[in-house]
């Protein structure tokens, strides 16, 4: 069973659509995590959940906006795509908010055309 | 702040080859972690290795040893006898004690090995 699944895969839009990644985890973990790989594979934190909470949110535009509906689940959903969100957007885990390994989805793929 | 430099942008060795691929850290925090993660051409990114700050001795896996050197902000990972299975992305990243495992990326080092 995969630990942290993410859906989809890959997801291709228009400029000015909104869409959503949804992120599942299986591991019961704390915290969930938002990052995001740009095209030249540099990663970078975008929000920080633990418990169901924000943490941390860094200084993404509010565009982007998570949900935690439970421990398990961490979605995205973005507003009004710009071709600059273009990126792969990873979820990760890690087992309390504290530092442990985050483990990672296997990623979503996001193009905007 | 934070900051992961990963000089090496690509590696390319021959099969069978020892390969180091570098990692310099800067901090101000007495207490921090560094990760190794690897991230294959099917992108996933995998774990490789957490150490804390306080615990620099080597670590040794298989193949793989990671050398901490506090005095230098380094924490150098070495892959011996490479395969072609090792070809990837190696990231190192570093994450402070309050900050849970919000992580600080480098920039990461293409790794190819050739047969």
């Amino acid at each position: 069973d995969t630990a942290v699944s993410q859906t989809p895969k890959y997801l291709v839009t228009q400029m000015g659509n909104d869409k959503s990644i949804k992120c599942e985890q299986n591991l019961g973990h704390d915290t969930m995590y938002w990052y995001k790989q740009d095209s030249k594979k540099f990663l970078k934190i975008m929000f920080s959940y633990n418990n169901k909470e924000l943490i941390i949110n860094e200084t993404v535009p509010n565009r982007f906006s998570p949900k935690s509906p439970d421990k398990a689940h961490l979605n995205l959903h973005i507003n009004s795509l710009e071709l600059g969100d273009s990126a792969v957007y990873f979820c990760a885990s890690s087992q309390v908010w504290g530092v442990t390994e985050a483990f990672f989805g296997q990623g979503t793929r996001l193009t905007v055309v | 702040a934070q900051k992961v430099t990963q000089a090496q942008t690509e590696i390319s060795v021959v099969e069978k080859e020892d390969v180091t691929l570098d990692c310099v850290y800067e901090t101000r925090d007495t207490t921090y972690y560094l990760f190794w993660y690897k991230q294959p051409p099917s992108g996933e990114l995998v774990f490789l290795i957490r150490r804390n700050s306080f615990d620099e001795q080597n670590e040794i896996s298989g193949r793989y040893s990671w050398n901490f050197q506090k005095s230098t902000s380094s924490f150098n990972f070495t892959i011996t006898a490479s395969q072609v299975v090792d070809s990837a992305v190696y990231f190192c990243a570093l994450s402070k004690e309050t900050s849970g495992s919000r992580l600080t990326f480098g920039e990461g080092t293409q790794l190819t090995v050739n047969p």
